[in-house]
């Protein structure tokens, strides 16, 4: 199995834009999902998006309208202080559903002033 | 959306007890339930998928059973390097839904 990689985590203002990026090694959308999972500090996990075959998307009410993913990056747009945490890129080994995964190690994102 | 509960939230245990963790979803998620094993400053270790397959490598003294919406993750005989915090995770409907976890230490 291949790696998982995520960088461009930042101090950013409220309101500002970022854009995480995710190198998995070996991927391959048809056979892949790629999800992408935030955890506040102190807190739990918290699921963010999900790609299933390069095109179908999937978002936590939370960042609805707000973040986009694309099989290599997560978009923050109008990020705001509750969107503190690190963003984990985890890509599955199946098309849908529950099989192996591979986590990145992840990076912080924290929104402030 | 279905929620994930969690139970205990923490628990403290001794090296060598049995522990067992429980998971029950709000409806029906088959098989697709995912346990996670997490560290502090670490990222979460994947430890179960489809509610009773281990993941390579992760050691047999972890297990895991269940379907619909009751699950559970038994750890059968507690390791010094098990204390961490623990995750169930459905992967069967998006919104994907994780449980609140659940804090594992040494009594």
């Amino acid at each position: 199995e291949g790696q998982v990689v995520e960088s461009g985590g930042a101090l950013i203002q409220p309101g500002g834009s970022l854009r995480l990026s995710c190198a998995a090694s070996g991927l391959t959308v048809s056979r892949n999902y790629i999800k992408w999972v935030r955890q506040p500090p102190g807190k739990g996990l918290e699921w963010v998006s999900v790609l299933y075959g390069g095109s179908r998307t999937y978002y936590a009410d939370s960042v609805q309208g707000r973040f986009t993913t694309s099989t290599l990056y997560l978009q923050m747009n109008r990020l705001r202080g509750d969107d503190t945490a690190v963003y984990y890129c985890v890509r599955a080994s199946c098309s849908g559903g529950s099989c192996p995964e591979q986590w990145g190690q992840g990076t912080l994102v924290t929104v402030s002033s | 959306d279905i929620q994930m509960t969690q139970s205990p939230s923490s628990l403290s245990a001794s090296v060598g007890d049995r522990v067992t963790i429980t998971c029950r979803a709000s409806q029906s998620v088959m098989k697709y339930l995912n346990w996670y094993q997490q560290k502090p400053g670490k990222a979460p270790n994947l430890l179960i998928y489809a509610a009773s397959t281990l993941q390579n490598g992760v050691p047999s003294r972890f297990s895991g059973s269940g379907s619909e919406t009751d699950f559970t993750l038994t750890i059968s005989s507690l390791q010094p390097e098990d204390f961490a915090t623990y995750f169930c995770h459905q992967t069967y409907s998006p919104p994907l839904t994780f449980g609140g976890g659940t804090k594992v230490e040494i009594k």
